[in-house]
């Protein structure tokens, strides 16, 4: 199956810092990509769709400034999260898609601890 | 947007007895449905798949049934082992994806 790489797996930040984390898809271009988070125990709840090229469609509920994400390649999605605070903290988790393909191929997810 | 309800949300099974994992789903636009395995703290991992057209597919111990009409669809694991234990999600593709809410299976040796 096709490879999704996703960077950093974990991170610990201090409140009201900002962390990037990033998507890349290794051996397929990735039309589309998209961003979940999931809560232990829980599903995985669709944050943003992100296409190549435009600006990423975000789920009701979901604050456009606050996630911040940037698919400026087909390889290539960022999720920014800003000014983290400690109700931010998730696991955090991509997935990509290839133009004109139904499989979704994950990535290996990042947890996010806000202090 | 879709709905997407699985059940039950724990099950636990014997070694060698056969899960069952039911999913519903609200979008008759929905034409591709997935399911994924997830174990703790890793990516869901893509499993079996079926698409609108077919109404059952079958990969060695796991087997996936849809009914279009009445917009179920269900997992089946027959045989089971402890490595089956995990989390499983279904999902319905609009295309976005729609999880279920996932259910925690647990095979006692």
């Amino acid at each position: 199956g096709a490879v999704v790489s996703q960077h950093p797996s974990w991170v610990i930040c201090k409140s009201g810092t900002s962390v990037k984390i990033e998507c890349r898809s290794l051996d397929f271009q990735a039309t589309t990509m998209f961003w979940y988070r999931q809560f232990p125990k829980q599903s995985l709840m669709l944050m943003a769709t992100s296409n190549e090229g435009s600006k990423a469609t975000y789920e009701q509920g979901v604050e456009k400034d606050k996630f911040l994400i940037n698919h400026a390649s087909l390889t290539l999605s960022t999720l920014t999260v800003t000014s983290a605070h400690p109700e931010d903290s998730s696991f955090y988790i991509c997935s990509a898609r290839g133009q004109g393909h139904e499989k979704l191929f994950f990535g290996s997810g990042t947890q996010l601890s806000v202090l | 947007g879709e709905n997407v309800e699985q059940h039950p949300s724990t099950l636990s099974v014997q070694e060698g007895d056969s899960a069952v994992i039911k999913c519903t789903y609200s979008d008759s636009a929905s034409n591709y449905f997935p399911w994924y395995k997830q174990e703790l703290g890793k990516r869901p991992q893509l499993i079996i798949d079926i698409r609108s057209n077919v109404g059952e597919k079958k990969d060695q111990r796991i087997a996936v049934t849809l009914n279009k009409t009445a917009k179920h669809f269900s997992l089946h694991i027959t045989e089971t082992q402890p490595e089956d234990s995990a989390v499983y999600f279904c999902a319905a593709s609009r295309p976005e994806l729609s999880f279920g809410a996932g259910t925690t299976v647990t095979v006692r040796a």
